[in-house]
This record gives C-alpha cells, sequence and structure tokens, in this order.
C-alpha cells in the first residue's frame, strides 16, 4: 500500500525559503520508473505542477518557478523534500507530493499541507 | 508547454444524468492523460489513467476515452457522491500540466 504525507511550516513569511518533506512508504526510490512530485493549489484555484524527482536522479520543474524550486531525495530514500525560496504571498496554497510511476501520471497523493505566506 | 483546455468550467447536473466533460491538448500527447476527482478540502483522485484505464476501485461509471489532442471523462449516471471539481492532466512532455477544472454542481 502506497501512502504519502507531507510536513513542514504552516506558515512562512514572505522572502524566506519554505521547506517541504514529503515522507512515503509502499515503494522504493530505488527501483526503476519510481518517482515523487510535487503540486499545489492556491485556495479556490486549480492544480499547478511544480516539481517532480525520479530514481536516477533525474529532476524536472516548472519553468515558471524553477530559479525558486529544489527537489531532493533524502540519503534515506523514504523522503523527498521540495526547496521554494523567495516566498510571496502568492505561494499560498496546499502543497501536495505524489507518488508518480515513469509514464504514468499520479497515482497516489498525500493529504496535502496548507502554507501560509503572510508577515 | 502544453495548454490543457477543459470544458465546460462548470455544470449543474441531477442524479441519474450523463455527464460528459472535455480536455483538449494544445499539441498531441498521446494517450499520456489522466483524469482526477477532487472534493472540497481532499487530495485529488485518480480516476482514469492513459486516457481510458479505470483506476482499480473506481466505479465502472467513470469512463475515459480519446487520444492525442482531444479526451472526454464520462460519468454514465451521476451519482450524489460525484458531485466534485474534476481535472485533467497530461503527462506526455514537461511541464505537466493541468486543465483549470469543471465544477459538476447539483441541478
Amino acid at each position: 500500500q502506497i501512502t504519502l504525507k507531507e510536513s513542514g511550516p504552516t506558515l512562512v513569511e514572505p522572502t524566506q525559503t519554505l521547506t517541504l518533506t514529503c515522507t512515503f512508504s509502499g515503494f522504493s526510490l530505488r527501483s526503476t520508473g519510481m518517482g515523487v512530485g510535487w503540486i499545489r493549489q492556491p485556495p479556490g484555484k486549480a492544480l499547478e505542477w511544480l516539481a517532480v524527482i525520479f530514481w536516477d536522479d533525474d529532476e524536472r520543474y516548472s519553468p515558471s518557478l524553477n530559479s525558486r524550486l529544489t527537489i531532493t531525495k533524502d540519503t534515506s530514500e523514504t523522503q523527498v523534500v521540495l526547496r521554494m525560496t523567495n516566498m510571496d504571498p502568492v505561494d499560498t496554497a496546499t502543497y501536495y507530493c505524489a507518488h508518480i510511476w515513469f509514464g504514468s501520471g499520479f497515482g497516489y497523493w498525500g493529504q496535502g499541507t496548507l502554507v501560509t505566506v503572510s508577515s | 508547454d502544453i495548454q490543457m483546455t477543459q470544458s465546460p468550467s462548470s455544470l449543474s447536473a441531477s442524479v441519474g444524468d450523463r455527464v460528459t466533460i472535455t480536455c483538449r491538448a494544445s499539441q498531441g500527447i498521446r494517450n499520456d492523460l489522466g483524469w482526477y476527482q477532487q472534493k472540497p478540502g481532499k487530495a485529488p483522485k485518480r480516476l482514469i489513467h492513459a486516457a481510458s484505464s479505470l483506476q482499480s476501485g473506481v466505479p465502472s461509471r467513470f469512463s475515459g476515452s480519446g487520444s492525442g489532442t482531444e479526451f472526454t471523462l464520462t460519468i454514465s449516471s451521476l451519482q450524489p457522491e460525484d458531485f466534485a471539481t474534476y481535472y485533467c492532466l497530461q503527462h506526455n512532455s514537461y511541464p505537466y500540466t493541468f486543465g483549470q477544472g469543471t465544477k459538476v454542481e447539483i441541478k
């Protein structure tokens, strides 16, 4: 059974760096084809893909946020970390991590975590 | 970037109605498309993968079709638990892109 859960701060100040952790079980990021991605959703708005990392360390980012994002695999290989620099109130959103098998899209999602950017 | 144009943005329907939602891709994406259902305060749930394959455990009243640039999600007989927002997602090329969503409301 694949499960994922996001963790991190619920409130960050403008210009700060957001660090979110996705802790997962039920699959290994050492296995061919496996990946974890991040998606966000501002209140009342649509879903937006942010980044993904695969078993072979391939990393991909949304071009509109590329300069602000970093996705990494934890050495334990049961966690994936997303960092977003220079946070702004428009980045207020629920952030989801999700499992992806290469070529198949996001099949399993975490519950999401709401991050508010405010001073 | 591949743009996913989803329509309609909202619709009102009654229990038992047949509902169709469409996503159009700005360029061909083969069948690299999924459909998701999202209820308020919950994470999206995938209903359809590979454009037309029903996710395990999803009721058979949901179906998907299409390939290339035109895709459809159909709910054959709308049930009370189906009132939600639906999204398509293309994962053919980066950046992955979602449609803008279709909110299905009770008439």
